[in-house]
């Protein structure tokens, strides 16, 4: 069955401190990746997507086959950086479906 | 307004009670999405629609039920609700309807059975 896994439901730095969340799938195929974030009373939305291999507010991901992961890091977390962080794959196979984790609260303290 | 709005944003509602939750997204996408978000389980998929016909039903209980006019409006319609229903519900548009990618997401309607 196609499953993600976020480990850490809550992972707490100090600001300054490199930061990872990490993200696991398990897919039969190749799906396309995505991170959503949902800011204090914000909506949630995209943050990045692993095609793109973009870096969104010093955020990247890599895509690592090998270990069906998507981890998220951030060399120096900021305090506004603190909210809810979702892993999303989405599947192949002719639609559009989005399977997310169950999210990690990043808490960055000053 | 832009993007991808739900009214209302609050709902309180007996369990005898009949509601509806009301999407509109105005960013031309031809796909439409309902969530559910609690505290205690990930995003629940509950509902797709691409190009107003429903394309996943993600076993969703029959108090619930969607409906799509158009490709910019949906609406859930609530019947009979338990209180473990209550959760934010949440409503998503993706321009894509048979490949990948990313989706928008309103704000949400937070929604309490009592």
């Amino acid at each position: 069955a196609q499953r993600v896994t976020q480990p850490e439901k809550l992972l707490s730095v100090f600001k300054g401190a490199p930061v990872e969340l990490k993200c696991n799938y398990s897919y039969s195929g190749s799906p396309e990746l995505f991170w959503y974030v949902q800011y204090s009373r914000q909506r949630l939305q995209l943050l990045l997507r692993h095609i793109s291999r973009e870096s969104i507010k010093g955020f990247t991901a890599d895509l690592n086959k090998g270990e069906t992961s998507f981890h998220l890091k951030k060399p120096f977390a900021q305090e506004e950086d603190s909210a809810m962080y979702y892993c999303a794959p989405s599947l192949s196979g002719g639609y559009n479906k989005l399977i997310f984790g169950a999210g990690t609260r990043l808490a960055v303290h000053p | 307004e832009t993007g991808v709005t739900q009214t209302p944003r609050h709902l309180v509602m007996g369990m005898t009670n009949k509601k509806s939750l009301k999407c509109e997204q105005h960013l031309g996408h031809n796909a439409m999405y309902w969530y559910k978000q609690s505290a205690k389980k990930p995003l629940e998929l509950m509902f797709v629609y691409n190009f107003k016909e429903q394309t996943e039903n993600n076993s969703v209980p029959s108090r619930f039920s969607p409906e799509c006019p158009n490709s910019s409006h949906l609406f859930l319609h609530l019947h009979t609700l338990q209180p473990e229903d209550s959760a934010l519900y949440l409503c998503a548009s993706s321009p894509s309807t048979s490949g990948r990618g990313e989706q928008y997401f309103g704000p949400g309607t937070r929604l309490t059975v009592t």
